[in-house]
C-alpha cells in the first residue's frame, strides 16, 4: 500500500493567512493526487484533482502543486469557510489511500 | 445534480453483518463510472473499502477483503455493500462515492454519510 503523510497535522491560522499543507507519498504517485475538504460532520468536498487542478465551482485561493512523492496545497488568503480538514488522497493505485488529515483552526 | 444517498441500519451487533445501500440520482450507474465505499472511525481520518463497476468488477482494500462483498443493482441505481464479521471497530461512518476514471482519477460526488455502530 501507498502511505500518505500530510504534516502538519494541525494548524492555527488567522483570517487573511496564507497556509500551506504538506502531503509526501511513500513512492513515486506522478502526479495522481487529490486534495479534499471536509467540514465537521459532512462528507469530503474535492478541492484539487491531479495535484494541481481546481475542481469546478472551488474558489481561486485554493492551488495546489508537486508531483512524484511530495504535493503542497495552498490557500492564499483564508476565509472563515476555509476552517475545516484537509485530506489528501492517492489515485495511483489501490488501495486507494488518504492522509491522516490537517485540521485547519482559527487562531 | 448528482445525488447519492445511504441507507441501512444505524446499529448492528457484534459478528453480524453490516448492510448498507447507496441510491444514486442525476446519473446512470451503467455509464462508465466506478461507484466506491469510504468509511470514516469516529474522530478519525477516511478508509477506503473498495469500488464497484455497473459490470460487478471489484477492487477491495485488501485489509477487508475477506469481508467484504459490493454489489450493483442496475435496475433500481443503486450499489450495496456487505461487511460481515462486524466488531466494534467497524462503527464509523460509512460513505459512499462516485469514482471518475477519466480523465482524471477521483472522487467527485459524495453521500451524506450513514452513521454505523457495532455493539450489542
Amino acid at each position: 500500500d501507498i502511505q500518505m503523510t500530510q504534516s502538519p497535522s494541525s494548524l492555527s491560522a488567522s483570517g487573511g493567512d496564507r497556509v500551506t499543507i504538506t502531503c509526501r507519498a511513500s513512492q513515486s504517485i506522478g502526479r495522481y493526487l487529490n486534495w479534499y475538504q471536509q467540514k465537521l460532520e459532512k462528507a469530503p468536498k474535492l478541492l484539487i484533482y491531479a495535484a494541481s487542478n481546481l475542481q469546478s465551482g472551488v474558489p481561486s485561493r485554493f492551488s495546489g502543486s508537486g508531483s512524484g512523492t511530495e504535493f503542497t496545497l495552498t490557500i492564499s488568503s483564508l476565509q472563515p469557510e476555509d476552517f475545516a480538514t484537509y485530506y489528501c488522497q492517492q489515485s495511483y493505485s489501490t488501495p486507494r489511500t488518504f492522509g491522516q488529515g490537517t485540521k485547519l483552526e482559527i487562531k | 445534480q448528482v445525488q447519492l444517498q445511504e441507507s441501512g441500519p444505524g446499529l448492528v451487533k457484534p459478528s453480524g453483518t453490516l448492510s448498507l445501500t447507496c441510491a444514486v440520482s442525476g446519473d446512470s450507474i451503467s455509464v462508465n463510472k466506478w461507484w466506491s465505499w469510504v468509511r470514516q472511525p469516529p474522530g478519525k481520518g477516511l478508509e477506503w473499502i473498495g469500488e464497484i463497476y455497473y459490470t460487478g468488477d471489484t477492487n477491495y482494500n485488501p485489509s477487508l477483503k475477506s469481508r467484504v462483498t459490493m454489489s450493483v443493482d442496475t435496475s433500481k441505481n443503486q450499489f450495496s455493500l456487505r461487511l460481515n464479521s462486524v466488531t466494534a471497530a467497524d462503527t464509523a461512518v460509512y460513505y459512499c462515492a462516485r469514482l471518475l476514471v477519466a480523465p482524471a482519477i477521483l472522487f467527485d460526488y459524495w453521500g451524506q454519510g450513514s452513521p454505523v455502530t457495532v455493539s450489542s
